[in-house]
């Protein structure tokens, strides 16, 4: 079964706007939560990532947030530009699996000039 | 520096023919990994080498699928007798090793496998 749920499939913003993407996971053994943004014909490429010892992240406009009781974790892109339009992926794993990425399905984003 | 390259970056071919899809890493990184991209689905994981053994084959959905890895370096993916459901993208990701910390994966841009 997916073992992390992704959620919009698709999400439409203004540019300057908001946009924020959630994922919810089943399996506490998760302890690395990356996410990955994949432009058409590309390979995803990792945008951040966070560890479940801390709530917020923040790298330039992109925040993650993490809630570990709630078993869920965000990403906030603030002042969206038309540039960020692309497919957002997150993503989980443990340690004892040695890498291997459980993916959410993926949101298709498009920022509006 | 180059980052991961895959070869063919498309490959049309008819249903049960044998098909070997190719991945070179990142200079340096032990771990690779290969994923399934799927029309609408995410990213589904197929099997995880260190150095060129491969100690998670869990994600392989059939005996008809395999893969090595040669010098620590370039791996082969090879579907045998293709089935119409095996069309996706082929996507594989290299790593360093962090003796249990997670590094980061980098992907190459996959192989768009169309099955006629």
């Amino acid at each position: 079964q997916q073992q992390v749920k992704q959620s919009p499939q698709s999400l439409i913003v203004q540019k300057g706007g908001i946009s924020i993407i959630n994922c919810a996971y089943e399996n506490t053994a998760f302890d690395y939560f990356p996410w990955y943004q994949q432009f058409p014909g590309k390979g995803p490429a990792l945008l951040i990532a966070i560890r479940p010892d801390v709530s917020e992240k923040k790298e330039g406009r992109f925040t993650i947030s993490f809630n570990k009781s709630a078993k869920q974790f965000s990403l906030h892109i603030m002042d969206s530009q038309p540039g960020d339009s692309a497919t957002y992926f997150c993503a989980a794993s443990r340690g004892s699996t040695l890498g291997r990425l459980y993916f959410g399905r993926g949101t298709q984003l498009t920022v509006w000039p | 520096g180059a980052g991961v390259s895959q070869s063919p970056s498309n490959k049309v071919t008819e249903k049960g023919k044998d098909v070997e899809l190719r991945c070179d890493p990142i200079s340096g990184h032990t771990a690779l990994y290969w994923y399934r991209q799927s029309l609408g689905q995410g990213l589904e994981f197929l099997i995880y080498f260190q150095g060129n053994s491969a100690p998670d084959k869990s994600g392989l959905p059939s005996d008809r699928f395999s893969a090595e890895r040669t010098g620590g370096s370039v791996s082969t993916l090879t579907i045998q007798r293709t089935q119409q459901e095996d069309s996706a993208v082929y996507l594989c990701a290299s790593s360093l090793w962090g003796q249990g910390a997670h590094q980061p994966q980098h992907f190459g841009d996959g192989t768009r496998l169309s099955i006629l």
